[in-house]
């Protein structure tokens, strides 16, 4: 079965300042689907980014990019220019190739922002 | 685009009553769909996902239980709940597309009194 492990519970960036949040998954599949979803304390569930598994090429959208490296099973959050508002829960999420229908989440990371 | 809509917002229910969180979806046909649970300051665990009607997996075994009568509605049930039942319910959906997202509902927050 596919894992999802997000090993930092809690992150803070100074405003401004850049961040990775780290992200590790199991799967024995070649192809899948990766994504990180952001969880202000409304609780609302807000899409960041995407990554196919069958593209070399990181996914970047506006100040949010990835650093996918397949071979280490590794899919890193990275946000620039950090603001008040990124301030939220992260979580990184797995979706099967083969089947398309589990999508499983890791246990997330806090992201606190001084200003 | 696909939209969630689920309700209630808030429940509160007492240990050994009955439960139904409904949840329906807009903009699309037949989604995959999927039911989670959030603990306070904690990850989503997986509970139900279904792939179409009267199609439904589950992943925790549990006083729970899903339907899905109709394409766009699937429904969280329990027949008695208990403490532990208390949590944020999220209903969620996406299409058959790989790397389509999963929308979400706004949630449901139980408390089991």
């Amino acid at each position: 079965a596919q894992t999802v492990t997000q090993s930092q519970p809690e992150m803070s960036v100074q405003e401004a300042e850049t961040v990775t949040l780290s992200c590790t998954y199991d799967t024995s599949e070649s192809d899948y689907y990766l994504f990180w979803y952001k969880q202000p304390p409304s609780r609302q569930m807000i899409l960041v980014i995407r990554q196919e598994a069958y593209k070399q090429q990181n996914a970047t959208e506006n100040r949010f990019s990835v650093n996918f490296q397949k071979a280490a099973k590794s899919f890193s959050l990275k946000i620039s220019d950090s603001q008040l508002g990124d301030a939220a829960m992260y979580f990184c999420a797995y979706r099967s190739g083969a089947s398309y229908d589990k999508v499983i989440f890791g246990p997330g990371t806090s992201l606190s922002v001084i200003p | 685009s696909q939209t969630i809509h689920q309700w209630p917002a808030t429940l509160v229910q007492p240990v050994g009553s009955p439960l139904s969180l409904e949840c329906t979806v807009e903009g699309t046909s037949n989604p995959n769909l999927y039911w989670y649970r959030q603990a306070a300051g904690r990850g989503l665990q997986l509970l139900f996902y279904s792939i179409g009607i009267d199609q439904i997996s589950s992943e925790v075994p549990q006083n729970l239980s899903a339907s899905r009568p109709q394409d766009r509605q699937f429904i969280l049930s329990s027949k008695k709940l208990l403490l532990s039942d208390s949590g944020f319910y999220l209903c969620a959906g996406t299409t058959g597309v790989g790397n389509s997202p999963l929308h979400f509902g706004n949630g449901t927050r139980l408390t089991v009194t």
